[in-house]
């Protein structure tokens, strides 16, 4: 019964490679994130969805693609993989948008390793 | 851009001693101020959180300040224990952005 769920956990790939994380909640929430978490556990938001819709792009590289299948399914899907991609990456959920003021759910993560 | 900031980046005291968390915001506009916990090799999962219109929130051992003139908010954490060990994140969020901004974190280590 786990609300938020990623997979893989962990990912070690070589440059150049294209990989994918996936991220499922249970929760009926409205809204997906994808958050990348350095090395020094500075927590950036990447891309939000609501209800199957783009609503923030942060400057992201377009190697990094979010893809949203339906409202509980948020993927991403990394092109050409660089040293610099190497971070945990968490996927989160909340019930509506952030500018309401709603708690975000985490999932446990995904940790990427690029050599 | 918004901004959070956050002091201390690293906290030690000892068991049973408080601990004072501390977070600066630059967006006027922002209006909601969570604080998450993340424990080593865990997901950040929220631990208190306060709104613009209230000044002060208490759950038993954390409480949370907001002074809105100063943009500043804080995190307290009374009779710490080990397990309060982890690193602290405080954020916030505007009703005309759709993102929570992070501070940076605090790493706060309890010892027994």
């Amino acid at each position: 019964d786990t609300a938020v769920s990623q997979t893989p956990k962990y990912l070690v790939t070589q440059m150049g490679n294209d990989k994918s994380i996936k991220c499922e909640q249970n929760l009926g929430h409205d809204t997906m994130y994808w958050y990348k978490q350095d090395s020094k556990k500075f927590l950036k938001i990447m891309f939000s969805y609501n209800n199957k819709e783009l609503i923030i792009n942060e400057t992201v590289p377009n190697r990094f693609s979010p893809k949203s299948p339906d409202k509980a399914h948020l993927n991403l899907h990394i092109n050409s993989l660089e040293l610099g991609d190497s971070a945990v990456y968490f996927c989160a959920s909340s019930p509506g948008l952030a500018r309401a003021g709603l708690e975000q759910y985490f999932g446990p993560g995904t940790r990427l390793t690029v050599t | 851009g918004e901004n959070v900031e956050q002091h201390p980046s690293t906290l030690s005291v000892q068991e049973g001693d408080s601990a004072v968390i501390k977070c600066t915001y630059s967006d006027s506009a922002s209006n909601y101020f969570p604080w998450y916990k993340q424990e080593l090799g865990k997901r950040p999962q929220l631990i208190i959180d306060i709104r613009s219109n209230v000044g002060e929130k208490k759950d038993q051992r954390i409480a949370v300040t907001l002074n809105k003139t100063a943009k500043h908010f804080s995190l307290h954490i009374t009779e710490t224990q080990p397990e309060d060990s982890a690193v602290y994140f405080c954020a916030s969020s505007s009703y005309n952005t759709d993102k929570l901004i992070f501070g940076t974190g605090t790493r706060l280590q309890v010892f027994p």
